[in-house]
């Protein structure tokens, strides 16, 4: 079974704090996605990587980055904290475009992060 | 545009009643459908998908749905529901041109009441 791991479930920062969060995954998998999920507007997709050092922006990228240095890790970074941040924020991973077999993502049980 | 559209919100339903969740998308290409769930406090879990063939898909849990190309559906059924049923519903969409990417509908919430 595909085993996605984010390192916290549930966080509390204060405003103009650096977060990190950290996922993990063990399928070898080449792409990775960070969301956010808020009442009523689904899962907006923040940042996506297809590979090592590769980056993609996605929906809302504004106030983020990402980093992945190895394959099976990909880190989400709040810059500069804002209330307008505290979210449920859900990591991903699925086969590259070259798996049609498969397609699906792979979530983390998600973390809920605070921002006071 | 593409999108995906989940008409309903919230889906109230007795036990053991039948429920049909409602998802429709918007594309010019071929596109892959999947159904996630999402129990309380928890990621999303598979729950079926569409990429080929049979228009029929069977999921887990009980669960399937059919994908209808000429109305652009991908409705989610169930012929009768368990408490353990209640959870969050998203519908999820794929577009040929990019397959590593999902689009996901807002989310149906559904509640099973005794």
């Amino acid at each position: 079974d595909v085993k996605v791991t984010q390192s916290s479930r549930y966080l509390v920062k204060r405003t103009g704090e650096k977060v990190f969060l950290e996922c993990v995954q063990d399928m070898d998998h080449e792409n990775m996605f960070w969301y956010r999920q808020d009442p009523g507007l689904g899962l907006r997709l923040i940042y996506f990587s297809y590979d090592v050092k590769m980056k993609e922006k996605g929906d809302i990228p504004e106030g983020y980055s990402v980093s992945r240095e190895k394959k099976e890790r990909f880190s989400l970074i709040l810059e500069s904290a804002s209330t307008n941040q505290t979210s449920m924020y859900l990591c991903a991973s699925s086969f590259g475009e070259g798996a049609r077999l498969s397609l699906a993502q792979h979530f983390g049980d998600g973390t809920r992060l605070s921002i006071l | 545009a593409q999108s995906v559209t989940q008409l309903d919100s919230q889906v109230p339903v007795f036990e053991e009643a039948p429920v049909e969740l409602r998802c429709n998308y918007s594309s010019s290409v071929s596109v892959y459908l999947f159904w996630y769930v999402q129990y309380p406090n928890q990621g999303l879990q598979l729950l079926l998908k569409y990429l080929s063939g049979s228009t029929l898909v069977k999921g887990i849990n009980g669960f399937e749905a059919e994908f209808n190309k000429s109305q652009t559906s991908f409705h989610l059924r169930k012929p009768s529901v368990h408490i353990s049923d209640t959870a969050e519903y998203f519908c999820a969409v794929s577009f040929s041109y990019n397959t590593d990417k999902l689009i996901f509908g807002t989310g149906t919430r559904l509640q099973v009441f005794p």
